[in-house]
């Protein structure tokens, strides 16, 4: 069946190290891919999509880019901040798939030290 | 956007009671959806809450177990109900909402469930 594979945490970083934080998927079709964040204490947050192969979706200097050839969607930014301390989940959703039945990793905890 | 709260935030409750975990929008939706997060686990979906008319399940969850009110199209309910140590989990309700030609979900905060 469909799957979310995303890198164990906790991952612990200083603040403006470079972050990747990786996710592999099995599908068949074509699935959308995201990113969502869950800060401390608050839901779920959609952090950034993909809908299509080679598609890069990025917010907030995150950034991660849609590859079909290695079906991977990983995540990164340049600099982090104490402020994106939170758990990072991978995501997709199979194209034509019913809304609502998003398939998601088991999440990577994220810790920024100052 | 969309901006969701759920009752209770946590509860600790006893093997065999049942809990009623509520959730708000302040918006009116079409989509919702109630997911589980178990300790280390990923997310999974329970059902869909469709107002008017029975939930729908996902494999594995029953409407006994699980049963589900939508009343109107900012509001449902989730009773976990006969709770064993197993039901443990984050309860997380979750709304979709078009704009435009895009749809994007939004999660409520969860419900913390320790069943002792």
């Amino acid at each position: 069946g469909d799957s979310v594979t995303q890198m164990e945490g906790p991952v612990t970083l200083s603040e403006e190290a470079f972050l990747t934080i990786n996710c592999t998927y099995t599908a068949t079709g074509y699935p959308s891919l995201f990113w969502y964040v869950q800060y401390p204490g608050e839901g779920l947050q959609l952090l950034l999509k993909a809908t299509k192969a080679d598609d890069k979706g990025s917010n907030k200097g995150f950034e991660a880019t849609y590859r079909k050839e290695t079906t991977s969607f990983h995540l990164e930014k340049g600099s982090v901040q104490v402020s994106d301390s939170a758990v990072y989940f991978c995501a997709l959703r199979k194209y034509g798939g019913s809304q609502g039945n998003l398939i998601f990793g088991k999440g990577t905890k994220l810790s920024v030290k100052p | 956007s969309a901006v969701i709260s759920q009752k209770p935030s946590r509860d600790i409750c006893q093997r065999g009671t049942s809990l009623t975990i509520q959730c708000q929008v302040d918006s009116q939706v079409t989509m919702m959806f109630w997911y589980r997060q178990q300790p280390g686990q990923s997310l999974t979906l329970i059902a869909t809450a469709n107002q008017g008319s029975e939930a729908t399940y996902e494999s594995g969850f029953v409407i006994d177990k699980f049963p589900i009110s939508r009343p109107n199209l900012t509001f449902s309910t989730l009773t976990v109900s006969n709770m064993s140590p197993e039901d443990s989990s984050i309860y997380l309700c979750s709304v979709g909402k078009l704009a435009g030609v895009n749809y994007e979900q939004y999660f409520g905060p969860g419900t913390r469930l320790t069943v002792t």
